[in-house]
């Protein structure tokens, strides 16, 4: 079976601090993807980030990293110099192969806020 | 990224009426799905379809039908709604692996 732990519900911050956000996964499949998503408060999602089971260089977007390590099943998120437009809930979702178990399951989410 | 709509964005309505909650996409996606999500909770998927006349049911179950009679097109509805309905309705479609999300159906069963 999947499963996705983010362990963090909540974490506060200031703006200008660096934050990473914590996502474990668990699966059988050799080939699986993950993804995080951003809830912002007027509610819907948006997509970040995918990553291949077989691709675990890191990412850089702007501000966003994400590091994917598969000897520890994880696959965390850093926002580096957070603003307050960042506030949000982050979800790290996992899905099995194309054609296969293409289902996304998520994380319970990491509800993040930046104060100014 | 995908165009996908939902309609109406927020509804209140009484306990026992029949509703369907709208979800469009322009992107000729096969795959869509809606999920169910209380608020500040994780999301839970209620039905996907992968293609015209396909649906199934999700991991929760849910007391709502869909139909996808058209590629374009996977509505959701609740024959009698109920207080115990409450709760954001997310749509989303996809063409590979990646899901993209409407902006959710806020629902408010009084």
């Amino acid at each position: 079976a999947q499963k996705v732990t983010q362990a963090q519900t909540e974490i506060s911050v200031v703006e200008k601090e660096d934050v990473t956000l914590d996502c474990v996964y668990e699966t059988r499949d050799t080939t699986y993807y993950l993804f995080w998503y951003k809830q912002p408060p007027s509610g819907e999602l948006v997509f970040l980030i995918r990553r291949n089971s077989f691709d675990e260089q890191n990412e850089i977007s702007g501000r966003y990293s994400w590091n994917f390590q598969k000897s520890t099943s994880s696959f965390n998120f850093t926002i580096t110099a957070s603003q307050v437009v960042d506030s949000a809930v982050y979800f790290c979702a996992l899905s099995g192969p194309q054609g296969g178990s293409e289902k996304l399951v998520f994380g319970k989410g990491t509800k993040l806020t930046v104060n100014p | 990224e995908a165009d996908i709509y939902q309609t109406p964005r927020y509804l209140v309505i009484g306990t026992g009426k029949k509703i369907t909650l709208e979800c469009s996409q322009t992107m000729g996606h096969d795959k869509m799905y809606w999920y169910q999500q209380d608020p500040g909770m994780e999301l839970h998927l209620i039905h996907y379809s992968y293609g015209v006349n396909s649906t199934e049911k999700g991991d929760l179950s849910s007391e709502s039908t869909v139909s996808r009679i058209r590629t374009e097109h996977f509505p959701l509805t609740l024959e009698s709604a109920r207080p115990s309905h409450t709760s954001q309705y997310l749509c989303a479609s996809s063409e590979l692996v990646e899901q993209f999300f409407g902006p959710g159906t806020r629902l408010t069963v009084l």
